[in-house]
C-alpha cells in the first residue's frame, strides 16, 4: 500500500465511449500526476497538478481531459480514444510537485485500459 | 531534454546471486529515484538518491552526480525481487516534479 488508490483497476472501452479514471491519495500531498505506460516504452508523464492547478501538460491529445477538484483527488476523463491509447495509466502524488525539488513520488496501482 | 539510459535491459539471476543495475543520465539532476514495478504493475519507490549512497536491507544505491550515473545493487536476490527496475530523474534546471524515466531493467530471479 502506497497511500494512492486508483479505480477502476481494469477498463475495456470502445472508441466512442466516455469513461473516467479516478485517483485518490491519502498522504496529505499537494501534487498529483498522471503517467502513461505503454508496452515496451518508458513511463511518460502526461499531466502535473500542484495545489489543484495544472502546471504541466506534456503535449497530451485533447481526448484526455484531466480534472483536479482538490489536492486529494485526480480524474482523467476519456473520450473518443484510439486503440493505440491502450496502456497502463498510473497516478502518483508528491508533497509539493517539485517546487522545492528533491521529492519522492508515490504511485497508485494503475488502471489497465484496453480500447477496442 | 535529459536522456536516461538503463542497463542491462534484461537480467536473469539464480536465487541468492548479486546484481548491479546501472542508470546513465545526460545532464545534471536534482532528483533521481529508483523504482521497482512488480508483475501486477505497482511501482514502489526504492530510493530517492540524487547523490551519495543509501542502503535498505539487501538493496543499496549509489549516485555519482559528477559522472552522471547511478547504480542499484541487489544482494542475495530472491524470487520476489523479480520485476522491472526503473530509474527516473528530473533535470537540475527543473523544479516541476517532472520525472523522466529510463526504459527499465527487467529482472527475473529463478528459484
Amino acid at each position: 500500500e502506497t497511500g494512492v488508490t486508483q479505480t477502476p483497476r481494469h477498463l475495456v472501452m470502445g472508441m466512442t465511449n466516455k469513461k473516467s479514471l479516478k485517483c485518490e491519495q491519502h498522504l496529505g500531498h499537494n501534487a498529483m500526476y498522471w503517467y502513461k505506460q505503454s508496452a515496451k516504452k518508458p513511463l511518460e508523464l502526461m499531466f502535473v497538478y500542484n495545489f489543484k492547478e495544472q502546471t504541466e501538460n506534456n503535449s497530451v491529445p485533447s481526448r484526455f481531459s484531466p480534472e483536479c477538484p482538490n489536492s486529494s483527488h485526480l480524474f482523467l476523463h476519456l473520450h473518443t480514444l484510439q486503440p493505440e491509447d491502450s496502456a497502463l495509466y498510473l497516478c502518483a502524488s508528491s508533497q509539493e510537485g517539485g517546487i522545492r525539488g528533491q521529492e519522492t513520488q508515490y504511485f497508485g496501482p494503475g488502471t489497465r485500459l484496453l480500447v477496442l | 531534454g535529459i536522456q536516461v539510459e538503463q542497463s542491462p535491459p534484461d537480467l536473469i539471476l539464480q536465487e541468492g546471486a548479486n546484481s548491479t543495475l546501472r542508470c546513465n543520465f545526460s545532464d545534471s539532476v536534482n532528483n533521481l529515484q529508483w523504482f521497482h514495478q512488480n508483475p501486477w504493475g505497482q511501482l514502489i519507490n526504492l530510493f530517492y538518491i540524487p547523490s551519495g549512497t543509501k542502503q535498505n536491507g539487501r538493496l543499496s544505491a549509489t549516485t555519482v552526480a559528477t559522472e552522471r550515473y547511478s547504480l542499484l545493487y541487489i544482494s542475495s536476490s530472491q524470487t520476489t525481487d523479480s520485476g522491472v527496475y526503473f530509474c527516473a530523474v528530473e533535470s537540475g534546471s527543473g523544479n516541476t516534479g517532472k520525472l523522466i524515466f529510463g526504459q527499465g531493467t527487467t529482472l527475473q530471479v529463478k528459484p
